[in-house]
This record gives structure tokens, C-alpha cells and sequence, in this order.
């Protein structure tokens, strides 16, 4: 297994440039999240999806959408980037829907800066 | 609003000591306190986690103390090593959301 693999590594955008950051994972899991991480603040949830077709808001959601219509993939989508959206992107997934009841497993990142 | 504190920001340890790492929390209604680390250019990785029914969980030389009544829970590492060195996230959950504290960054001199 691959595990959850996220593509780009690592990614420069310019200011309202739109892309987007890919999530998969091989493991069968129903629940896949998206973090960012910055200096000092932890990681921060934006989204999450408890299944395929089903997806709802984080702590920190605005200028990023989600999809989910499959169960290996979540990609988030940044439509205008800006500089505040500069940071390190984290996605996960779990085996059931409650978090609180499974190991998070984390993909390697994908750094991204906006000029 | 911080629903998850956590202290120290940063931690120096001598190889062979004791790394404290605290988290308060305040919401009554999260039922699971997990403990990530994180190695530079990686992705977090669960290290051990407990529920609130439960005052200590010990793996190995990682050990969680829980305290209910004070909403405060801390990991502790015995016999810190060099390869302990990494960033420590607390969290706590219920249901569908996983929230973190800020990390202790820990250094451990060899």
C-alpha cells in the first residue's frame, strides 16, 4: 500500500492563480481531511469528508473547495490564491467516520507559496 | 478561540531525561486525546492516544496522564533519546473534527 500520497511536493503560485492540490489513498478509508500548517499555529482542519459525495467545512474553509467522488481521492481546490494561503498542506484519512475513534494517517505535504 | 493549549512552545532535554509536554483543553465533550509527531519534511504519525475514561496510557517509554477533572492532560518520554527529536502535537476530538495545539518543538542533546 502507498499509503496517502499528495502531489504536488511542493508548488509556487502567483496571486489569484488557481490550482489544485491532489489527495489519494489506497486504504479504503471513508474519512479524508485537508490541514495547513504554519509556523506556530499547529495544523489547522479545512475540510473534511466523511464519504464519497459528502463533504463539510473545517476551522479555516474560506478560499479553498472540496469534492469528493470517489473514495480514494479528495482533492482541495484554491480558486484565487493569495499570500495568506502560503503554507504547508496536510491531507489524511482514517478507516471510519469518527475521528475519534481512529489513526489519523498523514501524507507527506505539499508546501505551497503564493507570490 | 484556542480549544487545545500547549506548553511549552519549544523544550531542551539532556539524552537520558524527562520531556514534559502540557495540554489543557475546554470543551467537556471530546472523548479522544491523541499525541502526534511530526519530523521535519514529514507528515504528523499517531504516537499514542487515550480516552477520558482511562488516567494513564503507557507505550513503551511514552506515557499519557490525563486528568478529567482539570480538562489538562501532558505526554511524558523517559529516557529521552537524540531520536526523539521532533515536533509533539496534542489534540483532541469528537465525532468528525480533529482539533491540535500549537506543537513543542523538542530538542534532545545527545
Amino acid at each position: 500500500n502507498a499509503g496517502v500520497t499528495q502531489t504536488p511536493k511542493f508548488q509556487v503560485l502567483k496571486t489569484g492563480q488557481s490550482m489544485t492540490l491532489q489527495c489519494a489513498q489506497d486504504m479504503n478509508h471513508e474519512y479524508m481531511s485537508w490541514y495547513r500548517q504554519d509556523p506556530g499555529m499547529g495544523l489547522r482542519l479545512i475540510h473534511y469528508s466523511v464519504g464519497a459525495g459528502i463533504t463539510d467545512q473545517g476551522e479555516v474553509p474560506n478560499g479553498y473547495n472540496v469534492s469528493r467522488s470517489t473514495t480514494e481521492d479528495f482533492p482541495l481546490r484554491l480558486l484565487s490564491a493569495a499570500p495568506s494561503q502560503t503554507s504547508v498542506y496536510f491531507c489524511a484519512s482514517s478507516y471510519a467516520q469518527l475521528v475519534s475513534a481512529n489513526e489519523q494517517f498523514f501524507g507527506p505535504g505539499t508546501r505551497l507559496t503564493v507570490l | 478561540q484556542q480549544q487545545v493549549k500547549q506548553s511549552p512552545q519549544s523544550l531542551i532535554v539532556q539524552k537520558g531525561g524527562i520531556s514534559i509536554i502540557n495540554c489543557a483543553y475546554e470543551n467537556t465533550a471530546f472523548d479522544y486525546f491523541p499525541w502526534y509527531q511530526q519530523f521535519p519534511g514529514k507528515g504528523p504519525a499517531l504516537l499514542i492516544a487515550i480516552r477520558p475514561d482511562v488516567s494513564e496510557k503507557k507505550e513503551g517509554r511514552f506515557t499519557i496522564s490525563f486528568n478529567k477533572s482539570a480538562k489538562q492532560f501532558s505526554l511524558h518520554i523517559m529516557d529521552s533519546q537524540p531520536g526523539d527529536s521532533a515536533t509533539y502535537f496534542c489534540a483532541a476530538s469528537r465525532s468528525e473534527k480533529l482539533v491540535f495545539g500549537k506543537g513543542t518543538k523538542l530538542t534532545v542533546n545527545p
